[in-house]
């Protein structure tokens, strides 16, 4: 059964880094793109960008691209997102999902984690 | 980026109600239109995609349809576990997601 299950609550200070995995199950790690959303608390979703776990190559949302990296580890099928210069702004459930497409983005997410909070606070 | 909006913003309805949700994209996006369905505390649903194709194991009661920029989501009888917020996503491009609609208890 497929399973994205993600780490584990977070808190930082404003300026700090957070990375948050997201551990894949239950299919071919290799075979379906993972992206991330983030939810700001009672607010809507917001589309941060994509891994392609076969090569590793990522496309970000612009309003990210500075400050997001996206990696992942075949030997673990995990994926990483990274988001460095937090701000109180950040403080958001992120969302790992996978894409339904195999071997290339589609863009429909057919599965997610179970989400991350980050609280960025002082 | 291709802007989303939903209408209503919410909703209130009883069980065996018909509920029709709108989606309107910013510019014309074909059928790369996508719905999901989330609870409180809960990460997100696929229910539907490409404007009307039902994710496997979704309920025959939702459906979809529309095409260019104006699309509607409708659940034909509210059941219980479908007081949710449901959001538009659209895929034509990077991906973007309307604000979403809540469906809650009349």
């Amino acid at each position: 059964q497929l399973h994205l299950v993600q780490s584990g609550a977070e808190v930082k200070e404003p300026g700090a880094s957070v990375k948050v995995s997201c551990k894949a199950s239950g299919y071919s790690f290799t075979t379906n793109y993972l992206h991330w959303v983030r939810q700001v608390p009672e607010k809507g979703l917001q589309w941060m960008g994509l891994i392609n776990p076969s090569d590793g190559s990522t496309m970000y949302a612009q309003n990210f691209q500075d400050r997001v990296t996206m990696t992942r580890d075949t030997s673990t099928s995990t994926v990483y997102m990274d988001l460095t210069r937090l701000r109180s702004e950040d403080t958001a459930v992120y969302y790992c999902a996978r894409d339904r497409a195999m071997s290339t983005s589609s863009g429909l997410l057919d599965s997610w984690g179970q989400g991350t909070l980050v609280t960025v606070s002082s | 980026d291709i802007q989303m909006t939903q209408s209503p913003s919410s909703v209130s309805a009883s069980v065996g109600d018909r509920v029709t949700i709108t989606c309107r994209a910013s510019q014309g996006i074909r059928t790369y239109l996508n719905w999901y369905q989330q609870k409180p505390g809960k990460a997100p649903r696929f229910l539907i995609y490409g404007a009307s194709s039902l994710q496997s194991g979704v309920p025959s009661r939702f459906s979809g349809s529309g095409s260019g920029t104006d699309f509607t989501l409708t659940i034909s009888s509210l059941q219980p576990e479908d007081f949710a917020t449901y959001y538009c996503q659209q895929s034509y491009i990077t991906p973007t997601f309307g604000p979403g609609t809540k469906v809650e208890i009349k």
